[in-house]
């Protein structure tokens, strides 16, 4: 089964700009379909915090924001703030299965 | 409000079943795929599959097929997971959540979560 890959970690002070890389391949992202992003904080269920590569759902903060280009895609968290500290994941979409990313633990510093 | 409630924590021996329950109020059932996702302690999330509510067709990773059976019932809006010849490597917190709809992928509403602990 495919898999997207993220760093495992990326960290920043407050209010600094972070990113998350999501890597695919030309069967997934690079095939035009639709990358989504989500916010796990500990404990918790996963949260859609990016949909459709750019949209946030109604009550994400628009401190958060998708992009997608090629066969990848990327979170940018700017303003970054102490409640960001999470992990964040990607999906997509790959002959007819859905496909998560590795995970990535972000750390407020 | 929209939200999913799935039944509470199981503890099984290795080789039983599980059956993990998703009560979904506030939408229309039919209208929205519900998918099953797992977390095992310190893992990432790993997709377990996909089902139509409205037709019924399932969609299941090689991984699980032949051991996972995804069913749902309409008239008490429920989904049901079922996972048989139970390992170790199947404690997880299992997952489900309610596609965007139809077309698109997304898992806008999630359940609480169900923790399954396989031991002898």
């Amino acid at each position: 089964q495919s898999v997207l890959t993220q760093p495992p970690s990326v960290s920043g002070a407050p209010g600094q700009r972070v990113t998350i890389s999501c890597t695919g391949s030309s069967s997934n992202i690079g095939a035009g379909y639709d990358v989504h992003w989500y916010q796990q904080l500990p404990g918790t269920a996963p949260k859609l915090l990016i949909y459709d590569n750019t949209y946030r759902p109604s009550g994400v903060p628009d401190r958060f924001s998708g992009s997608k280009s090629g066969t990848s895609a990327s979170l940018a968290i700017t303003g970054l703030q102490a409640e960001d500290e999470a992990d964040y994941y990607c999906q997509s979409y790959d002959n007819s299965l859905r496909i998560f990313g590795t995970g990535t633990k972000v750390t407020v510093l | 409000q929209v939200q999913l409630v799935q039944s509470g924590a199981e503890v099984k021996k290795p080789g039983a079943s599980v059956q993990v329950s998703c009560k979904a109020s506030g939408y229309t059932f039919s209208s929205h795929g519900i998918v099953w996702v797992r977390q095992a302690p310190g893992q990432g999330l790993e997709w377990m599959g996909w089902m139509n509510i409205y037709n019924g067709d399932t969609k299941y990773p090689w991984k699980f097929q032949g051991r996972v059976t995804m069913t749902a019932d309409t008239s008490t809006t429920t989904a049901y997971m079922e996972l048989r010849g139970l390992t170790s490597d199947d404690t997880a917190v299992y997952y489900c959540a309610r596609e965007i709809s139809l077309y698109d992928y997304a898992m806008d509403v999630w359940g609480q979560g169900t923790t399954v602990t396989v031991s002898s």
